[in-house]
Formats: C-alpha cells, sequence, structure tokens
C-alpha cells in the first residue's frame, strides 16, 4: 500500500516570496493533517480537513498560509508571503477516521532566507 | 488545555541495555487516545502504538514494550535489549474527543535516543 506522498521534499526562497506545498494521502483516507515542526519541537497542527471540509484550522495563521482540499483527496499548503520564522518541516499526515493512528509522509523541508 | 511532557531530552545507552522513554500527559477528555511515534534521522514519522483511554494493558511488540497508567497520567515506552538502529528522535502524542478537534495530535518535544555500539 502506498503511502502518504509530499512535494517538493526541499524548498529554499527568499522572504516575501510565495511557495506551495502538495500532499497526497494514503487511499481511502478521509481525514487529512497539516502540520507544522519547526527544529527541535514537536509537530503541530495547522489545519485538519474531514473529506473536502475544515475541521480545524484554529493555528493556521490564515494571514499567509492557506490550505486547500477540493476533490477530497489531494491538498495543497500555500504560504504568501512567506516569512524567515516560517523555516520548518511542513509533514502532511492522514488516518481512515479521526482518532485513528495517522501516517505521515517524508515532509518538505522550507527554508527561508 | 491539553499538553504531553517528555522530560528526557536526549538520552544515550549502549547496545543491549534497556532504556524507558517517559511520557506524562494532562487533558480533561473522558475519552482520549495516546500515541508514540518514532523520527529517524531521515526525517519521517513512523507510527508505533495507540492507544485509548478505556484501555490500561500494557502492550509488548517484539522488544517494545508501553506502560499506560491512568493514575499518575503517564505513558511510558521501554526498548529492550536496545539496537543501534533504534536511535532516533521519539515523540508522545495525544487527542482527544473534544469539540470538533478530534484527531488533533498534541506532541510532546520529543526524546532523541542515541544507541552506542
Amino acid at each position: 500500500e502506498a503511502g502518504v506522498a509530499q512535494s517538493p521534499r526541499y524548498k529554499i526562497i527568499e522572504k516575501r516570496q510565495s511557495v506551495a506545498f502538495w500532499c497526497n494521502p494514503i487511499s481511502g483516507h478521509a481525514t487529512l493533517y497539516w502540520y507544522q515542526q519547526i527544529l527541535g519541537q514537536g509537530p503541530k497542527l495547522l489545519i485538519q480537513f474531514q473529506n473536502n471540509g475544515v475541521v480545524d484550522d484554529s493555528q493556521l495563521p490564515k494571514d499567509r498560509f492557506s490550505a486547500e482540499r477540493l476533490k477530497g483527496v489531494d491538498s495543497t499548503l500555500k504560504i504568501q508571503p512567506a516569512k524567515l520564522e516560517d523555516s520548518a518541516v511542513y509533514l502532511c499526515a492522514s488516518s481512515f477516521t479521526e482518532n485513528n493512528e495517522q501516517f505521515f509522509g517524508p515532509g518538505t523541508r522550507l527554508t527561508v532566507l | 488545555a491539553q499538553k504531553v511532557t517528555q522530560a528526557q531530552t536526549e538520552i544515550s545507552v549502549v547496545e543491549k541495555e534497556d532504556v524507558t522513554l517517559d511520557c506524562v500527559y494532562e487533558t480533561r477528555d473522558t475519552t482520549y487516545y495516546l500515541f508514540w511515534y518514532k523520527q529517524p534521522p531521515s526525517g519521517e514519522l513512523v507510527f508505533l502504538i495507540r492507544r485509548n483511554s478505556f484501555d490500561e494493558q500494557n502492550e509488548i511488540s517484539g522488544r517494545y514494550s508501553w506502560n499506560f497508567q491512568k493514575s499518575t497520567s503517564s505513558f511510558n515506552f521501554t526498548i529492550t535489549a536496545s539496537q543501534v538502529v533504534d536511535s532516533a528522535v521519539y515523540f508522545c502524542a495525544l487527542s482527544g474527543d473534544y469539540g470538533g478537534s478530534q484527531g488533533n495530535l498534541i506532541f510532546g518535544k520529543g526524546t532523541k535516543l542515541s544507541v552506542k555500539p
């Protein structure tokens, strides 16, 4: 069974530029999550989707971050404009339903210069 | 508020030693779930175990075992006869049935385990 796919794996941008990350969850998983992991810390949830609806985006900096899951499968996370403090690994995870184990993708390491 | 504390920042052991990673959690939910994940140097989080709050039975899986004690709000993880491949950062996490945010994993800061040959 294929795991969670993410691209790109690495991205380097200048501050104030825009960037987008893509995630393809495990087939059949209704719940999709985006986490931000800053170096030396545990992941922090940014947004949670149930199918194509947003369940929780309370920790998403909505002035610069946006995410969508239009057809209830793939998802994109966008940052516009990026700040230095956005340098982190962005992890996508999926689960069959809420509170089931989450399976994580390899992450996208973002460096903002 | 929900919180997970992993007091051990780094642990270093020699191969074949047993090691226990501590996890203490805080929650007001009566139904909640506890998880352990492994993050090797490659960076991908690997799921190890999920327990619900009504199941306090300890679990053993090969060299791994987990001790869940509601009385002390702890969910500790023991690796028996550690191996170099166990070197990784281990995260304890908590999710609950509160509000509309079921499934939101609250992670601890992680414990970095180094197993030396």
